[in-house]
């Protein structure tokens, strides 16, 4: 069965660092791109960042550009979000995603439980 | 960035109707759009890609249609089990913006 399974989320004060990680199971992690969505308490989806399985290029929403930084251990089968300069914003359940191929562009087939991050002092 | 528009916002319906949830993309999206359900604490789960193309495993009770802009998600016979959130994601470009999501009640 095809599973992904966030941690590292937690409460954490204005301005801190937070690593997610997103540990895959079931398939060949390596050959499909990868995304993170957040959701805000109450409020709706929003795509925060996608890395490819390919050359590795990533892609940010602007919300999180030059905050947050993505990235995947193939041998690990592994997807991690390192996350800087939070705020309270950011908080929000994390989900990791895998796409249904290797663009960027694409839908989400598989989705993770969700980790929870909350910024507050 | 590519908005995407969902009405309404909240539905409330009978086990048996016809709920019909639409989309609107502010640019053309071709058919690079997917539908998914929300269950309270749950994670989404994916009902349609390609604006119309089914999932695996999901009922065919759910149907969806549209090309460009404008897209819809309609159950045909509603069930006890299809009350939660439906989101539409355009995947036109790397941003893969969704809609503010509808609310279904049973």
């Amino acid at each position: 069965e095809e599973q992904l399974l966030e941690s590292g989320g937690g409460l954490i004060q204005p301005g801190g660092s937070l690593r997610l990680s997103c540990a895959a199971s079931g398939f060949t992690f390596g050959i499909y791109a990868m995304t993170w969505v957040r959701q805000a308490p109450g409020k709706g989806l929003e795509w925060v960042s996608v890395i490819l399985n390919s050359d590795y290029r990533t892609y940010y929403a602007d919300s999180v550009k030059g905050r947050f930084t993505i990235s995947r251990d193939d041998s690990k089968n592994t997807l991690y979000l390192q996350m800087y300069s939070l705020r309270s914003e950011d908080t929000a359940v994390y989900y990791c995603a895998k796409h249904r191929g290797g663009s960027p562009t694409d839908f989400f087939d598989i989705w993770g439980q969700g980790t929870m991050v909350t910024v507050s002092s | 960035d590519i908005q995407m528009t969902q009405s309404p916002s909240t539905l409330s319906a009978s086990i048996g109707d016809r709920v019909t949830i639409t989309c609107r993309a502010s640019q053309s999206i071709s058919s690079w759009l997917a539908w998914y359900q929300q269950k309270p604490g749950r994670a989404p789960k994916l009902l349609i890609y390609k604006a119309s193309t089914l999932e695996s495993g999901v009922p065919s009770r759910f149907s969806g249609s549209g090309f460009g802009t404008e897209f819809t998600l309609t159950i045909s016979s509603l069930q006890p089990d299809d009350f939660g959130t439906y989101y539409c994601q355009q995947y036109h470009s790397y941003s893969n913006t969704f809609g503010q999501g509808t609310n279904l009640e049973i």
